[in-house]
Parts: structure tokens; sequence; C-alpha cells
């Protein structure tokens, strides 16, 4: 099992710009998360996924959209690249059967100049 | 409000000298509180999960305890490649799946 995968590993953007951060895992978790780390915030979540076609917000989720049209995958969405979404960005996945313990991926860190 | 709060934010021990982190949270309806480890550049990496008061957990030089307001980490004559940031995590009943992290403690432990 490769657990989660995220894509790119670092990304550079320019204001007003989009992109999608990509996230992926095998190991059929139903759940999904995607998180921001900044310097002495700690993980703040943006938003999580309870399964395929059903996503719900977390702390921080303005700039930002998800959807989930497999299990599998779980991409994030920057509609309009702000210096503020300059962050670490961690998708997550867990499983009721491995009792909601969160698998981390080894996160994309993004730069908005 | 739901908060998990994580002490002390930073922590330098000597090589050998025990210590404890703490996580105290005020959350309805806990149903599992979870230690992590997280190296520098990386994501955070799975320690143990409690899921009731009394529960304690080990693994090498780290146990975790729980009590119905707090947790602890207790560190038994670290060495420097335990120095890493501890994150403390918990989730309730009514959002499964949904975790609420503490800010961590960084641990360095020097030779």
């Amino acid at each position: 099992n490769a657990g989660v995968t995220q894509t790119p590993k670092f990304q550079v953007l320019k204001t007003g710009q989009s992109m999608t951060l990509q996230c992926a895992q095998d190991m059929n978790h139903e759940y999904m998360s995607w998180y921001r780390q900044d310097p002495g915030m700690g993980l703040r979540l943006i938003h999580y996924s309870v399964g395929a076609g059903i996503t719900d917000q977390g702390e921080v989720p303005n700039g930002y959209n998800v959807s989930r049209s497999t299990t599998e995958d779980f991409p994030l969405r920057l509609l309009s690249a702000a210096p503020s979404q300059t962050s670490v960005y961690f998708c997550a996945s867990s499983s009721r059967q491995r009792s909601y313990e969160q698998y981390f991926g080894p996160g994309t860190r993004l730069t908005v100049t | 409000e739901d908060q998990v709060t994580q002490s002390p934010e930073a922590l330098r021990l000597q090589e050998g000298e025990s210590s404890s982190l703490n996580c105290s949270y005020t959350v309805s309806g806990l149903r599992g509180l979870f230690w992590y480890r997280q190296d520098p550049g990386k994501g955070p990496e799975f320690l143990f999960t409690l899921y009731s008061a009394g529960e304690e957990k080990e693994k090498e030089r780290l146990k975790a305890t729980l009590t119905k307001k707090e947790s602890f980490l207790h560190i038994t004559a670290p060495k420097p490649e335990d120095s890493a940031t501890y994150l403390c995590a918990v989730i309730r009943g009514s959002t499964l799946g949904r975790l609420y992290f503490g800010r961590g403690t960084q641990l360095t432990v020097w030779p």
C-alpha cells in the first residue's frame, strides 16, 4: 500500500491563480480531510469528507473547494490564490475499522507571491 | 466550544531526563484521544489512541495516559531521536472522521 499520496510536493503560485492539490489513498478509507499548517497555529481543518459525494466545512474553508467523486481521491481546489494561503497542506484519511486513526500524506508546501 | 490545549509549547530536555507533555480537552461526547509525532517537513505519524479514563498505552520510551479531562505523554529517558513535535487530537462521537487538534509541543532532546 502506498498509503496517502499528495501531489505536488512544492508549488509556487502568483496571486489570483487557481490550482488543485491532489490527494489519493489506497486503503479504502471512508473519511478524508484537508488541513493547513502554519507556524504556531497547529493543524487547522479546511474541509473533510465522510464518504464519496459527501463533504463538509472545517475551521478555515474560505477560498477552498473540495469534491469527492470516488473513495480514493479528495482534491483541494484553490479558486483564486492569495498570499494568506501560503502554507503547508496535509491530506489525511481514516476508517471506522481502524478506529478513526488518521493517516497523513507527506504534505504540499505552497507559496503564493 | 470544543478545545484541545497542549502544554508546554516547547520543552528542552537533556538526554535521559524524563518528563511529561500535557493535553487538556473540553469536548462533549469524547470518542477517543490520539497522539501523533511530527518530524520537520513531514506529515504527522500516528502513535496512540486512548478511549477511556484510566487507559494507558506504551511504545518504547513513550507512555500515554488518559483522565476525564486530560492526557499525558510520558517520555522516559529520552534520546535525541525523540526530538519532534508531539500533537494531541480528539474525536467526538457526533462528528466521526473529524479530528480536533491541539497546537503541539515541540520537544528537543540534547545529548
